[in-house]
């Protein structure tokens, strides 16, 4: 089964960029109609979604951090990647890479529509900005 | 963006039945998914569609939606489910947001 590990820095220096990996092994990342996702959560808060990537190269990205954030696909590697610029303290967190799936719901002569889950998590990696 | 709104904590008696809500305007156009995380773990995938269940998730664990709120409901909550659960959706077509978090004790 399909499996994800986050790789990368555990500290970043403020100001700097944080560059994280995910690997994908167990299958192909270019296959089925995923999304590749990346997930923050500062210690002792919630879940924040930081953007997702197609295989084509397609992404979108929280609004909030939008003009941070870059995420960038290899498939010849079966990697996604994060970068986030100029980190503050407050990029604290651990990061988790998701794979990102949808199922058909119903058709109709408007559309498909489906629903959407994050059905396979990487188990995170912990990134300290400090000096 | 949007925003997803869950109570921030909720107490259940050990077998008891225990619904975690999440309410949001999104919900009214995407269903929700949800997530469980014990400390010190990834979340993982408990419910997703109109009530879903990945693989080796027991069914006890179901999920419900109406208007503006998604439900989660655990029918005879046992200890092992004392975790965080957090409610997700897309958001405007192409975002995902995800609730605050409920911290669930079973007692």
């Amino acid at each position: 089964q399909v499996q994800l590990q986050e790789s990368g820095p555990g500290l970043v220096k403020p100001s700097q960029t944080l560059s994280l990996t995910c690997t994908v092994s167990g299958g192909s990342i270019s296959s089925g109609s995923h999304y590749w996702s990346w997930v923050r959560q500062p210690a002792g808060k919630g879940l924040e979604w930081i953007g997702h990537i197609y295989t084509s190269g397609l992404t979108n990205y929280n609004p909030s951090l939008k003009s941070r954030v870059t995420i960038s696909v290899d498939t010849s590697k079966n990697q996604f990647s994060l970068n986030v610029t100029s980190v503050t303290a407050a990029d604290t967190a651990v990061y988790y890479c998701a794979r990102d799936s949808r199922s058909l719901d119903y058709a109709d002569s408007s559309g498909y529509y489906y629903y959407y889950y994050m059905d396979v998590w990487g188990k995170g990696t912990t990134v300290t900005v400090s000096s | 963006s949007s925003e997803l709104t869950q109570d921030p904590a909720v107490s259940v008696a050990l077998g008891q039945t225990v619904r975690i809500t999440c309410q949001g305007d999104s919900l009214r156009s995407y269903y929700a998914s949800w997530y469980q995380q014990k400390p010190g773990q990834a979340p993982v995938l408990v419910i997703y569609g109109k009530s879903q269940r990945p693989s080796g998730i027991p069914d006890r664990f179901s999920g419900s939606s109406s208007g503006n709120t998604a439900s989660l409901t655990i029918t005879g909550a046992q200890a092992e489910d004392e975790a965080d659960y957090y409610c997700n959706c897309r958001d405007r077509g192409v975002d995902q947001v995800f609730g605050g978090g409920t911290k669930l004790t079973v007692l």
